[in-house]
């Protein structure tokens, strides 16, 4: 089975700062992919981050980027130069390649403060 | 194009009522999930379906919950008399093929209160 596990339940961020949430996860597959999911206030769930995990470089997209390390099964988000519309709750998820079971953890609630 | 839509966004129902969530997904993907988001929670997965295969209905929590879906696109999940414990945000999520290979895009949700 797998799970996903986010330690930290709430973080807060001075606009403009950095900051990194972390995640691991538990799998006994060895080709998979890992997420990070962003929900603002307003619910919708938005994509911020893919990664395969048989690639080796670290995915980025603008300010995001993640520090994976797969021996470890973790799976950072780092968010630099934070701003306001940040603040939202973050989900790690991890899926296998080839079925449905997507697991999600149970959030990081993230404050960027002006 | 268009995301994925669901409604109604908000329902209030009285416990033991019957309710229907609606779910409208990215047109041309084959893979839909819907997931169950309790107050400060993270996803719950509920059922899933991809193509025209059977779904996956191990994540349904009672025989209350059922799906559908017609034609390969449109998904309703309807929950039959409605508990308090019912209570969430009950997210759909849409795409294009199935597993990891597919990065799920989710509809905005519906928030059900049951009184």
């Amino acid at each position: 089975a797998q799970t996903v596990t986010q330690s930290q339940p709430e973080m807060s961020v001075q606009e403009a700062e950095t900051v990194t949430l972390s995640c691991t996860y538990d799998t006994s597959e060895s080709n998979y992919y890992l997420f990070w999911y962003k929900q603002p206030p307003s619910r919708q769930m938005i994509l911020v981050i893919r990664q395969e995990a048989y690639k080796q470089q670290n995915a980025t997209e603008n300010r995001f980027s993640v520090n994976f390390q797969k021996a470890a099964k973790s799976f950072s988000l780092k968010i630099s130069d934070s701003q306001l519309g940040d603040t939202a709750m973050y989900f790690c998820a991890q899926s296998p390649l080839d079925n449905n079971d997507m697991r999600f953890g149970a959030g990081t609630r993230l404050t960027v403060k002006p | 194009g268009a995301g994925v839509s669901q409604s109604p966004s908000n329902k209030v129902t009285e416990k033991g009522k019957d309710v229907e969530l609606r779910c409208d997904p990215i047109s041309g993907h084959t893979a839909l999930y819907w997931y169950r988001q309790s107050l400060g929670q993270g996803l719950e997965f509920l059922i899933y379906f991809q193509g025209n295969s059977a779904p996956d209905k191990s994540g349904l929590p009672s025989d209350r919950f059922s799906a559908e879906r017609t034609g390969g696109s449109v998904s309703t999940l309807t929950i039959q008399r409605t508990q308090q414990e019912d209570s969430a945000v009950y997210l759909c999520a849409s795409s294009l093929t199935s597993g990891g290979y597919g990065t799920q895009y989710f509809g905005p949700g519906t928030r059900l209160l049951v009184l």
